[in-house]
């Protein structure tokens, strides 16, 4: 079974700084996706990021960027120049593609993040 | 991407009663469902995998007999709450695998809005 452990309850940024949300999983699978999502106040998961297990190149999304460290089995996320949209709970999520229990998502305790003005 | 809506929204019902949440795939078809609950200030945990023309896959410790899916077509799977207690209140979220570019393969999860379920 996998385990996604975030280990930062809550955090909280000043406009414009830059964050680091850590997550650190579990796992014995070779293939796999990695997640964070980010949820707001109206509850709708929202997708921020996505890494294959397989890219040893960290993904990046405008303002969002990981660092994946394979071997450590770390994935955290930076929100660069935070802006106050990006106040939410950030989880971080483990995805299996093969074998029994494919495509289901484990979820971290997630991350509440506070972006001061 | 894709997109996932459920129905409805928000419900109260009364103690013991029955309940059914919708999740509905509208742009792409989804042969298999997965069904989270989340209470406040709580992360999601899996609940059931829902895979459509079969019997749905219950996490240990969800009753199967209270909530009970039913995943009859590629677009559509449902879940009752049936006998539904307060305990049972709870925000509840559908999502489907699928792939972002609309291709065979899977690389993320497209999630429902979610369902708020009161029980009094």
């Amino acid at each position: 079974a996998q385990t996604v452990t975030q280990s930062q309850p809550e955090m909280s940024v000043q406009e414009a700084e830059t964050v680091t949300l850590s997550c650190t999983y579990d796992t014995s699978e070779s293939n796999y996706y990695l997640f964070w999502y980010k949820q707001p106040p109206s509850r709708q998961m929202i997708l921020v990021i996505r890494q294959e297990a397989y890219k040893q190149q960290n993904a990046t999304e405008n303002r969002f960027s990981v660092n994946f460290q394979k071997a450590a089995k770390s994935f955290s996320l930076k929100i660069s120049d935070s802006q106050l949209g990006d106040t939410a709970m950030y989880f971080c999520a483990f995805m299996k593609t093969s074998g029994a229990g494919s495509y289901q998502l484990t979820f971290g305790k997630g991350t509440k993040l506070s972006v001061i003005p | 991407g894709a997109v996932v809506s459920q129905h409805p929204s928000w419900v109260i019902c009364k103690s013991g009663t029955s309940v059914k949440i919708e999740c509905r795939s509208l742009d792409f078809q989804a042969t298999t469902m997965f069904w989270y609950r989340q209470f406040p200030k709580q992360s999601l945990m899996l609940m059931a995998t829902s895979n459509e023309g079969s019997k749905a896959t219950y996490e240990q410790g969800v009753e199967k007999d209270k909530f009970l899916i039913n995943h009859a077509s590629l677009t559509l799977s449902t879940l009752t709450v049936t006998s539904a207690h307060p305990e049972d209140s709870s925000f509840y979220i559908c999502s489907a695998p699928a792939s972002f570019f609309g291709g065979i393969g899977v690389d993320e999860q497209f999630f429902g809005p979610g369902t708020r379920l009161t029980v009094l």
